[in-house]
């Protein structure tokens, strides 16, 4: 089954705890992104990669790190959490970044930082 | 003010109304995009517009590129089409950042 599956799915941490939320897709997509959702602001990139090892910031990278090293991965990592980063983070993929190919997303991650 | 701005923010329809939800943008954009956002939180794509129109059982989807708006249309509303409708935007800026509309909460009674 073509998926996008996003581990974990929930997560409770503390301010400053290095963590590491895993991405994957099976569809042998190019480009993959995340984004971060919250009340009222809607939907939020923050990084997006059109290939391996091509990355680039969207509109709120600060205080998160991705790679690219395969192409069906894309984690996203927090090297120290802060409580403004509490929110639901959802990382998708397309075919290609051009063009605007239908996007696939994960289930969603929910994330708490206390 | 928004680049991406949709309205109504909330709506609330009786079974087998016809719905519009509509996005206006002001940027120039590669594609368009609505979603889908269930109360479980999952997102789907709904459609993906660079003109004109396109249809997908009760939904259909329109874009004026010349008027940067697009509007998603519901017909034969379903308690199950209650949902949050979000709109995102490609610029044709070359950086491939999409922009997103803050969404459209509609809730189909029956």
């Amino acid at each position: 089954e073509a998926q996008v599956t996003q581990n974990p799915r929930y997560l409770i941490t503390v301010t400053g705890k290095k963590l590491t939320v895993t991405c994957s897709q099976n569809m042998n997509h190019e480009y993959m992104s995340w984004y971060r959702q919250d009340p009222g602001l809607g939907l939020r990139q923050i990084y997006y990669s059109m290939n391996v090892e091509v990355t680039d910031k969207g509109d709120v990278p600060e205080g998160y790190k991705v790679s690219r090293k395969e192409k069906r991965n894309f984690p996203l990592i927090l090297e120290s959490p802060s409580p403004n980063q509490t929110s639901l983070y959802f990382c998708a993929s397309s075919l290609r970044g051009d063009y605007g190919n239908e996007q696939f997303f994960g289930p969603g991650t929910r994330l708490t930082v206390l | 003010k928004n680049e991406v701005e949709q309205s109504p923010q909330n709506l609330t329809a009786q079974e087998g109304e016809f719905i519009t939800i509509n996005c206006s943008y002001s940027v120039g954009i590669s594609a368009l995009h609505w979603l889908q956002q269930h109360p479980g939180g999952g997102i789907v794509s709904l459609f993906m517009l660079s003109s004109g129109k396109k249809k997908h059982g009760r939904l259909i989807a329109t874009i004026n590129i010349q008027e940067k708006h697009s509007s998603l249309h519901i017909t034969a509303s379903h308690p199950r089409d209650s949902a949050v409708y979000i709109c995102a935007v490609l610029p044709t800026s070359g950086t491939y950042k999409y922009i997103f509309g803050t969404g459209t909460r509609l809730k189909v009674l029956a």
